[in-house]
């Protein structure tokens, strides 16, 4: 059966940075594109952007891009979300997703 | 970029009543390759989204019956005939059709 696993939560200062892994079965990793979505605390879903799983060419919302950075490594069907110089701001949970499959999320608190 | 609009934002449904959900887009979600990637997704409390109905009234593997969707263009709706329970949470429309964007959510409650 499709899963995606996320990594776990992450507890970061403000500056730092954070990698979020998810890791793809029961499909073939390079035949559907991955979303990152974000929620922040008490808030609805915001889409981050996708990767091509293919070519691993990816495209960011606006409000996401700079900081953000999207990543594979198709030999381990795995997707990243990389986030530099983390601010209050970016607490939230972020999932990974198909379109049709979503990951259980990984919790980003950032505080001092 | 396309703003999805719902509502209502909350809606209290009797257990065993209808209930109702809307969606509208700022521009029509017709794709160049004539899909509309409209779908609908459900948040129980504490729980990632699941998917719910895709490309307007197409339902997911597993979700039952009583969920069933429908419009065109620019509007559409999520109904739900008889409401159970397990329903309570929050229903979020989704365009794919440019990019990605989510509705603002609508918070479905027991009376």
């Amino acid at each position: 059966q499709v899963q995606l696993v996320q990594s776990g939560s992450e507890l970061k200062k403000p500056g730092a940075s954070v990698k979020v892994s998810c890791k793809a079965s029961g499909y073939t990793f390079t035949s559907y594109a991955m979303n990152w979505v974000r929620q922040a605390p008490g808030q609805g879903l915001e889409w981050m952007g996708w990767i091509n799983t293919n070519t691993g060419n990816p495209t960011y919302a606006q409000g996401f891009t700079g900081r953000f950075v999207f990543s594979l490594d198709t030999s381990v069907s795995t997707a990243y979300l990389q986030i530099s110089s983390l601010k209050a701001e970016d607490t939230a949970v972020y999932y990974c997703a198909r379109e049709d499959y979503w990951g259980q999320g990984t919790l980003v608190t950032v505080s001092s | 970029d396309i703003v999805m609009t719902q509502t209502p934002l909350s809606s209290p449904v009797t257990l065993g009543q209808p209930a109702s959900i809307s969606c509208r887009s700022s521009q029509s979600l017709v794709h160049s390759d004539g899909n509309t990637y409209l779908s609908w997704l459900q948040q129980r409390p504490g729980q990632p989204p699941r998917l719910l109905i895709y490309k307007i009234s197409n339902r997911f593997s597993g979700v039952p019956d009583r969920f069933s969707g429908s419009g065109a263009g620019t509007d559409f709706t999520l109904k739900i005939s008889r409401v159970e329970a397990e329903d309570v949470g929050v229903y979020y429309c989704m365009q794919a059709t440019q990019g990605g964007t989510f509705g603002q959510g609508t918070k479905l409650e027991i009376k």
